[in-house]
């Protein structure tokens, strides 16, 4: 069974640093591209963030763009992101997500999320 | 503002059927395929739709998609009140190299 588990969500001041972990089991982790994918309390879902079977190749929304920092380590099972200069507006619960073999928006598998909530 | 347009809410009564859209771009929906999203209360969203009109496994045939040059749709037929939740649709978008979502369109059955 394909299971995807956040952790390293908190209370964080504005300004500050967060990394998230997404532990995966239940599949060949080195063999898919993941993503991240957040939702603000009582808002939509907005990608983030997607990396790709290797870490080799990145790419991020143009919101966190500079601030956030994809990764993984392939031999751990396990998705990071890195998360500086934390603002208001980053505020979500952050989902850890499998990209399936349909494309790139394709997610079949989806962990619990992790609440971040940036306030003083 | 999401780059993907839907409506946000959208109701009939239990078997009706429900139509929700989902209006894009030539950069996204017009050039890659379409995922919908169902998503209830306080849990993660699961996939209802992938590559504009597959099925997963396991969801019913009530829920079909559908897209034509840069708009999407999913439509919900015999409508039950358990498909209360919110729909996203979503769509990689090669502009911006990045995924995109809707808005989300919440349903309710009256």
């Amino acid at each position: 069974e394909v299971q995807l588990v956040e952790s390293g969500g908190g209370l964080v001041q504005p300004g500050g640093s967060l990394r998230l972990s997404c532990a995966a089991s239940g599949f060949t982790f080195k063999s898919y591209w993941m993503h991240w994918v957040r939702q603000a309390p009582g808002k939509g879902l907005v990608w983030v963030s997607r990396i790709d079977s290797d870490g080799s190749r990145t790419s991020y929304a143009d919101s966190v763009k500079g601030r956030f920092t994809i990764s993984r380590d392939n031999a751990k099972n396990t998705l990071y992101l890195q998360m500086n200069s934390l603002r208001g507006e980053d505020t979500a619960v952050y989902y850890c997500v499998r990209e399936g073999r349909a494309g790139p928006t394709t997610y079949g598998h989806w962990g619990q999320g992790t609440l971040v909530t940036v306030s003083s | 503002q999401s780059v993907l347009t839907q409506p946000p809410s959208a109701s009939g009564t239990p078997g009706q059927r429900v139509t929700i859209s989902c209006s894009g771009s030539s950069s996204n929906i017009g050039s890659n395929t379409v995922n919908w999203y169902q998503q209830f209360p306080g849990t993660a969203p699961k996939l209802l739709i992938y590559s504009n009109d597959q099925r997963p496994s396991g969801v019913p045939d009530r829920f079909s998609g559908s897209k034509s040059g840069t708009s999407a749709s999913l439509a919900i037929s015999g409508l039950q009140s358990e498909d209360e939740a919110d729909y996203y649709c979503a769509a990689w978008d090669d502009s911006l190299s990045g995924g995109v979502f809707g808005g989300g369109t919440k349903v309710t059955v009256l």
